[in-house]
């Protein structure tokens, strides 16, 4: 079936950087955007970015531009978010998520989600 | 940015009523607003797109209605699997965003 699969949790230090991966099955993986959203505990929503699998464009959020980097490995259909430069604000659950249908660029696919923990 | 409000913050109810969510855009998205249910512990679900088309697989009692400014996310009949919270998101200019969360438990 259709689906995402996240790599497991991770504990970073501040000031190091984290790299998330989310691997795809059951479609074909250059044909769907790939996003970003983060949860912190207790809180809402955050869209972090977008990147084409097919081209390797990326759109990030302008609060993120300068320590995020979102890439991607076709041959194993996995995409990955590198976040630099972590504080104990970054402290959250990471998703990667597609639009499938293409319909109003609504999420139908989400990852599991990925916790980072960053704590001295 | 714009900025989605949603209205209540949480809400009680008891099985079987109805249930009614406000999600508030700061400009118009058009009807580029889609409905997340988020369970405790899981990734969210989406229920609406569109502003008022059932995504596959999603119980009917759940429909969605509005354009523009203001919309509606409607639980016909609330079901204890229902709790959870639930999100609007608009889709209709970048950066897309979240409203803060609705949390719907039953009585």
């Amino acid at each position: 079936q259709v689906q995402l699969v996240q790599s497991g949790a991770e504990v970073k230090k501040p000031g190091a950087s984290v790299k998330v991966s989310c691997k795809a099955s059951g479609y074909t993986f250059t044909r769907y955007d790939i996003n970003w959203v983060r949860q912190a505990a207790g809180q809402g929503l955050e869209w972090m970015g977008w990147m084409n699998p097919n081209s390797g464009n990326t759109g990030y959020k302008q609060k993120f531009q300068d320590r995020v980097t979102m890439t991607r490995d076709t041959s194993i259909n996995t995409a990955y978010m590198e976040l630099a430069s972590l504080t104990s604000e970054d402290t959250a659950v990471y998703f990667c998520a597609t639009a499938s249908s293409g319909l109003y660029s609504a999420f139908d696919i989400w990852g599991q989600g990925t916790m980072v923990t960053v704590s001295s | 940015d714009i900025q989605m409000t949603q209205s209540p913050p949480s809400l009680s109810a008891s099985a079987g009523d109805r249930v009614t969510i406000t999600c508030r855009a700061s400009q118009s998205v058009s009807r580029y607003l889609n409905w997340y249910q988020q369970r405790p512990g899981k990734a969210p679900n989406l229920l609406i797109y569109g502003a008022s088309s059932l995504e596959r697989g999603v119980p009917s009692r759940f429909s969605g209605s509005g354009s523009g400014t203001e919309f509606t996310l409607t639980i016909t009949g609330l079901q204890p699997e229902d709790v959870a919270t639930y999100y609007c998101q608009q889709t209709y200019s970048s950066p897309q965003t979240f409203g803060q969360g609705t949390k719907v438990e039953i009585k």
